[in-house]
């Protein structure tokens, strides 16, 4: 069965500074992978995705991320945070074509301005 | 973007009644649905996956008969919370996947709080 591990529960940065939420993954084989960003009381909506290809992924927002097989790793990044980034990010991989999401605990963000 | 729509975005009811929640695929048409559970600061909870024109798969420790799925039509799946209790009361998300072929990409409802008194 998969899992997603998201070791910082919070992370504070300063608006402006660069940004890395780490999430780690076990799958048996090639994994889908996801990020997605949660606000109070809302839905999710996607940053990015990883399918295949090319391991360093774009996303909306000025988000991206990084697939790296050999550590289980795909961790997001920002070069430049901005106060409307504060929320909660879910790291998630998918089963079965990418449809049954296992998410992990996810890291909630406060920007300090 | 696709866009899924939840209705209700909040209802409150009472110990022992039944809850409905609606969630609609309004520019796409979707063959799976999946419903998803969030306690307060915790992660997304899958309870389970709903197939137009089938039966839904549970999964492990989700009582069937307490949230019942039905999906009967490629647009709209139901969660109905039957005789509810405090316990029950939780953020539901519903996500949906496209027909179309190749699709792999889920795209997610709102969310419907359920506050059960």
């Amino acid at each position: 069965a998969q899992s997603v591990t998201q070791p910082d529960i919070h992370i504070t940065v300063s608006e402006g500074a660069s940004l890395e939420l780490r999430c780690n993954y076990s799958y048996g084989a090639t994994p889908y992978l996801f990020w997605y960003v949660q606000s109070p009381g809302q839905g999710l909506q996607l940053l990015l995705k990883y399918f295949s290809g090319d391991t360093l992924v774009q996303g909306i927002k000025g988000f991206e991320a990084e697939f790296k097989r050999s550590q289980s790793s795909f961790n997001l990044r920002k070069p430049s945070v901005h106060w409307s980034d504060a929320a909660e990010y879910f790291c998630a991989v998918g089963a079965g074509g990418g449809n049954k999401l296992t998410f992990g605990t996810g890291t909630q963000l406060k920007v300090e301005l | 973007g696709a866009v899924v729509s939840q209705h209700p975005s909040r209802v409150i009811c009472k110990s022992g009644t039944s809850v409905k929640i609606e969630c609609r695929s309004l520019d796409f048409q979707a063959t799976t649905m999946f419903w998803y559970r969030q306690f307060p600061k915790q992660s997304l909870m899958l309870m389970a996956t709903s197939n137009e024109g089938s039966k839904a798969t549970y999964e492990q420790g989700v009582e069937k008969d307490k949230f019942l799925i039905n999906h009967a039509s490629l647009t709209l799946s139901t969660l109905t919370v039957t005789s509810a209790h405090p316990e029950d009361s939780s953020f539901y998300i519903c996500s949906a996947k496209s027909i179309l072929a190749g699709a792999r990409e889920l795209f997610f409802g709102e969310g419907s709080r359920l506050t059960v008194l």
